[in-house]
């Protein structure tokens, strides 16, 4: 059974530019979360979308935002990019009750 | 307050010891406590969970204890092997959201 699958692993780019990371969750998952993590903040939750619908979302600017498609892939987006928005962008999904499975991340690096 | 605090920091262990990462959160609103170890360049991989109606679970050398009055949990790792070293993140689960707080994470080292 294929994981969690994020693209790109790596990326870099300007500020001021923006950013589309793409995350394909579990087959028949439908729950996807998406974490920032860095080395001072540690990992600190995005957002959540559930049937296309975020539930939940962690105190961040308006410049990140999300999305998720009726197969449940999600996409997030980072607008206006800052030098401190690089980091590590972890998705994650999980069924009900289940615990979270965790894909590999987008390395992004704003120079 | 939804923090969950972790130490230590960094631990080094040798080959066949115990290691030992303790957790501490204040939010009751938290029902379910997962540990997940991550190497580098990987994403966090879920280790073991526990929720709170239990005080200890057991899963291979891997064993959390919960004290659920002391709002306390811990991992602890028997027998830690060279391929254990990695990072350690222990999270407490939202109550009726789908949002995981993390601890700030242990880097386990350990020594043949």
């Amino acid at each position: 059974k294929a994981g969690v699958t994020q693209t790109p692993r790596y990326l870099i780019k300007t500020r001021g530019q923006q950013v589309t990371l793409s995350c394909s969750p579990i087959s028949g998952h439908r729950s996807v979360s998406w974490y920032q993590q860095t080395p001072g903040q540690g990992l600190q939750f995005l957002f959540e979308y559930f049937s296309e619908t975020q539930r939940n979302k962690g105190n961040f600017p308006g410049r990140f935002s999300g999305r998720q498609f009726s197969n449940s892939r999600s996409e997030m987006n980072v607008s206006t990019l800052e030098l401190g928005d690089s980091a590590l962008y972890l998705c994650a999904s999980r069924l009900p009750g289940d615990g979270y499975t965790f894909g590999s991340g987008t390395r992004l690096t704003v120079v | 307050q939804q923090q969950v605090k972790q130490s230590p920091q960094s631990l080094i262990v040798q080959k066949g010891g115990i290691s030992i990462i303790n957790c501490a959160y204040e939010n009751t609103a938290f029902d379910y406590f997962p540990w997940y170890q991550q190497f580098p360049g990987k994403g966090p991989a879920l280790l073991i969970a526990i929720r709170p109606d239990v005080s200890e679970k057991k899963e291979g050398r891997f064993t959390i204890s919960f004290n659920k009055s002391a709002k306390q949990f811990s991992l602890h790792i028997m027998d830690s092997q060279p391929g254990d070293s990695a990072t350690y993140f222990c999270a407490a689960h939202l109550y009726n959201t789908d949002k995981l707080i993390f601890g700030t994470g242990t880097r386990l080292q350990v020594f043949p």
